[in-house]
């Protein structure tokens, strides 16, 4: 079975720090990967999206991807307090197109 | 990214009543959308896969006689909720993916819905 594991949190950051979220998967032949942002209450929506070994910037956002180790990691710099939310981890593995949630990880970030 | 709107946005039912629930893509023509469920303070679930003009793909332990599900245009899935109970309340939520090889997937505000 096709696994995405996250810790659940909270994690908790001070306003202003870097916060970081990892993501594991189980999948080798896992292809793309997701960071989608979900406040309380609200859908998904996606942050960013990465294919290819290594990091990928936007604005404050770096997703970084280690398909040998099976981990991708979100960093967020200069974390605000509107990023308190839960970070969810989503891995596809190709062919029909459906992607594997992990269960999240809820972020505070601290005022 | 793409545009996913449903509604209604929640909705409150009687316990034995269908209720339905639509999902447009807005800016493209979308031959595959999904449907998730999200219970309180746990993740997304998937429930079943709509496919424009043939029947939905439905996940082990999803009751396909319970959660009708029609894909009758590229621009519009709808999941009815048949017979409702109680423990159906929950957040459902849709989405559609680019159609390109990223397999991006871009999800609809949500339903809340609560069965008395």
């Amino acid at each position: 079975q096709k696994e995405v594991e996250q810790n659940s949190g909270p994690l908790s950051v001070p306003e202003g720090a870097i916060a970081s979220l990892n993501c594991t998967y189980s999948d080798r032949v896992s292809q793309s990967f997701f960071w989608y942002r979900q406040y309380s209450g609200k859908s998904p929506e996606l942050i960013m999206s990465i294919y290819s070994n290594g990091d990928k910037e936007d604005g404050r956002f770096t997703a970084q991807l280690n398909k040998a180790s099976q981990y991708v990691s979100l960093l967020i710099r200069d974390s605000q307090p509107s990023d308190s939310a839960t970070y969810l981890c989503a891995v596809n593995s190709g062919g029909y197109q459906k992607v594997t949630f992990g269960t999240g990880t809820k972020l505070q970030v601290i005022p | 990214g793409a545009v996913v709107s449903q509604h209604p946005s929640w909705v409150i039912c009687k316990s034995g009543t269908s209720v339905k629930i639509e999902c447009r893509s807005l800016d493209f023509q979308a031959t595959t959308m999904f449907w998730y469920r999200q219970f309180p303070k746990q993740s997304l679930m998937l429930m079943a896969t709509s496919n424009e003009g043939s029947k939905a793909t439905y996940e082990q332990g999803v009751e396909k006689d319970k959660f009708l599900i029609n894909h009758a245009s590229l621009t519009l899935s709808t999941l009815t909720v048949t017979s409702a109970h109680p423990e159906d309340s929950s957040f459902y939520i849709c989405s559609d993916h680019s159609g390109q090889s990223t397999d991006t997937q871009y999800f609809g505000p949500g339903t809340r819905l609560t069965v008395l």
